[in-house]
């Protein structure tokens, strides 16, 4: 299964926009990008996924480069909510059975500034 | 629409006792997962259920763990006997499609 890099932790403002980046350079064809957070003290909590395409949900948005190699989510507006740690995740949907696996990393511990 | 639910929430054996954790996934649901998050770490699945077979448990340590999915449904994870090491949050998630999972709140064990 590729793999992802991101930064340890991040550091934003309440009520400005945060961008969290992900490296994924050996991505393949069949690869989902996937984004979960976990707030303290609770289980995971998906936010968004994407193939090729930006997308958008009431949550975030998912800005995909055009070679694939690296995402970044973005929060239009943090609260302090938002405070968490953040999964960038690559799934292959080559199979077609819900077989494939997703493979959690170390995150990004996002802090969010009153 | 409820979520997973997870019970016990909190957990505290000594070594070489047994434990059991019991899921209870969304109703509809037919994959069911169970992860093993230690401190400080992302989630590391442990076993994935397509309606009551088993699809994926490489990473399940078969020597002391087991899970088993009953009628397709609610699900038990077992450990027997438990080590230091196994201290961790076990948390549970199920799906119905092939992206999003939704997770439950965890049961937190403590081996001592």
């Amino acid at each position: 299964d590729a793999k992802t890099t991101q930064p340890n932790s991040m550091e934003s403002n309440e009520e400005e926009p945060v961008h969290l980046p992900c490296n994924h350079s050996t991505i393949s064809g069949t690869d989902y990008i996937h984004w979960y957070r976990q707030l303290p003290s609770q289980g995971p909590e998906y936010v968004i996924h994407g193939l090729t395409s930006n997308v958008n949900n009431r949550m975030a948005s998912l800005a995909i480069a055009e070679d694939r190699k690296s995402s970044t989510l973005i929060l239009h507006r943090a609260t302090l909510r938002d405070a968490a740690v953040y999964y960038c995740i690559l799934r292959d949907e080559s199979r077609y059975s819900s077989a494939s696996k997703i493979i959690f990393g170390s995150g990004t511990r996002l802090s969010i500034r009153p | 629409e409820a979520g997973v639910a997870q019970s016990p929430r909190y957990k505290i054996i000594e070594k070489r006792q047994s434990v059991a954790f019991w899921c209870n996934p969304i109703s509809g649901h037919a994959t069911l997962y169970w992860y093993q998050q230690i401190l400080g770490q992302g989630p590391k699945l442990l076993i994935q259920f397509q309606n009551n077979g088993v699809v994926d448990d490489s990473q399940l340590p078969k020597d002391r763990f087991s899970a088993e999915r009953l009628k397709g449904v609610d699900s038990t994870l077992k450990i027997q006997p438990a080590k230091l090491e196994d201290s961790a949050v076990y948390l549970c998630a199920s799906s119905l499609g092939r992206h999003e999972q939704y997770f439950g709140p965890g049961t937190r064990l403590t081996v001592t």
